[in-house]
């Protein structure tokens, strides 16, 4: 079976600063990763996702995400935040076949002081 | 990306009625969709998985004959919530796939509420 964890339900950093949101994964095969943003009452986007070539995964609005087989994590950083960065942020693990369902962590508040 | 357009976004509806909701894929076959539901300050938890005339596959603890889906077509897939219960109010999100190995898209979600 799969799963992901997300280490911290809510992260608060200052804008400007590095953002680091920890997701490690199991998986008994290959996964496919991918990392998601919601904002408030609005479904899901994805920022950016690993699909077994690079391990160094670059996303949109400035995140991105390194692929770390021997520590199974699947971290997403962001060298400075921003104001717009405040919302969910869900890490996601799938076999990766096109019937695959995707398994959600438990989420990531971010919020961002000023 | 490609679209996928939930209807309707919000809906409130009386304990014992049934409520249906819609997942449409604006600009792609959608070969399977998803769908999930999601508590306040939780993440998503899936629902079931349908591909396109098939029956949809629920996950543990899900009462399919409760919560009714039907994929009848590659651009459109239903969840009805039959004789809704003030636990049944959640935020429902479908998301649905394309062809082999393409990203999931999803809807931008539904609020259901019973009184």
């Amino acid at each position: 079976a799969q799963s992901v964890t997300q280490l911290g339900s809510h992260v608060s950093v200052s804008e400007g600063a590095l953002v680091l949101l920890r997701c490690n994964y199991s998986s008994s095969v290959p996964p496919y990763l991918f990392w998601y943003v919601q904002y408030p009452n609005q479904g899901l986007q994805l920022l950016l996702k690993y699909t077994s070539a690079a391990t160094l995964v670059k996303g949109i609005n400035g995140f991105e995400a390194e692929f770390k087989k021997s520590e199974t994590s699947f971290h997403l950083t962001k060298p400075s935040a921003h104001m717009s960065d405040a919302a969910e942020y869900f890490c996601a693990v799938s076999e990766g076949s096109s019937a695959s369902k995707i398994i959600f962590g438990s989420g990531t508040r971010l919020s961002i002081r000023p | 990306g490609a679209v996928v357009s939930q209807h309707p976004s919000r809906v409130i509806c009386k304990s014992g009625t049934s409520v249906k909701i819609e997942c449409r894929s604006l600009d792609f076959q959608a070969t399977t969709m998803f769908w999930y539901r999601q508590f306040p300050k939780k993440s998503l938890m899936l629902m079931a998985t349908s591909n396109e005339g098939s029956k949809a596959t629920y996950e543990q603890g899900v009462e399919k004959d409760k919560f009714l889906i039907n994929h009848a077509s590659l651009t459109l897939s239903t969840l009805t919530v039959t004789s809704a219960h003030p636990e049944d109010s959640s935020f429902y999100i479908c998301s649905a796939r394309g062809d082999v190995n393409t990203e999931a898209f999803f809807g931008q979600g539904t609020r259901l509420t019973v009184v």
